[in-house]
């Protein structure tokens, strides 16, 4: 069954530092899209990219994140200055919009730790 | 606005017992899409069932069965016998499949299921 890869599974970064978080989506995928989860609470939207630009954001995707698909298999999001409540488990989804509910797929998730 | 409510923060039963969570949603559209996740201790997302607006059949996979009811917009999952392995988080979500609007998933604050040995 076709995956969405995430990596890594686990990042340590320094606050004030920049992290990029990467995501290979389900190849034939068209839709991405990524969420957080803070420790203990719900997942939460952060951002979806279709079409190479960015289709809806949340308030919580401010000018510190950045998404890019810098080639054909990568959909990555950038944190410039990360900050200690960015710690979270990040997850990235892929659809196609098409049989039953879309093909949406979450990948497995990158827990990232600020310190 | 799109909304989901998941009111049991937790919960704890006994293994063998049928335990059942309970979903809440709102949204104005016609046309949606609803979904079962566990989260076990681990931290994926493990997509247990999606189900669209226009079918209103309840569904039943193993011990898991799931009761959607549009009259009080509501979407249950049952899980029969339990085992301690369901020990999970489990979030309810809720989706708009409007063509020209983004299908991005909203969810509930999930409910934290014990099964007790």
């Amino acid at each position: 069954e076709p995956e969405v890869t995430q990596t890594p599974s686990h990042q340590v970064t320094q606050m004030g530092q920049e992290v990029i978080l990467h995501c290979v989506p389900i190849s034939n995928h068209l839709y991405f899209y990524w969420y957080r989860q803070i420790l203990g609470q719900k997942v939460e939207f952060l951002v979806s990219f279709y079409n190479n630009e960015i289709s809806e954001k949340s308030e919580i995707f401010d000018d510190q994140f950045s998404v890019e698909r810098p080639d054909g298999s990568n959909f990555t999001l950038k944190i410039r200055s990360t900050k200690l409540e960015d710690s979270a488990m990040y997850f990235c989804a892929s659809s196609d919009r098409t049989g039953e509910g879309y093909g949406y797929t979450f990948g497995s998730g990158t827990r990232l730790t600020v310190v | 606005a799109q909304k989901v409510t998941q009111a049991q923060t937790e919960i704890s039963v006994v293994e063998k017992e049928d335990v059942t969570l309970d979903c809440v949603y709102e949204t104005r559209d016609t046309t949606y899409y609803l979904f079962w996740y566990k989260q076990p201790p681990s931290g994926e997302l493990v997509f247990l069932i999606r189900r669209n607006s226009f079918d209103e059949q309840n569904e039943i996979s193993g011990r898991y069965s799931w009761n959607f009811q549009k009259s009080t917009s509501s979407f249950n999952f049952t899980i029969t016998a339990s085992q301690v392995v369901d020990s999970a988080v489990y979030f309810c979500a809720l989706s708009e499949a409007n063509e020209n609007r983004d299908d991005k998933i909203i969810f509930g604050k999930g409910t934290r299921l014990h099964i007790l040995p």
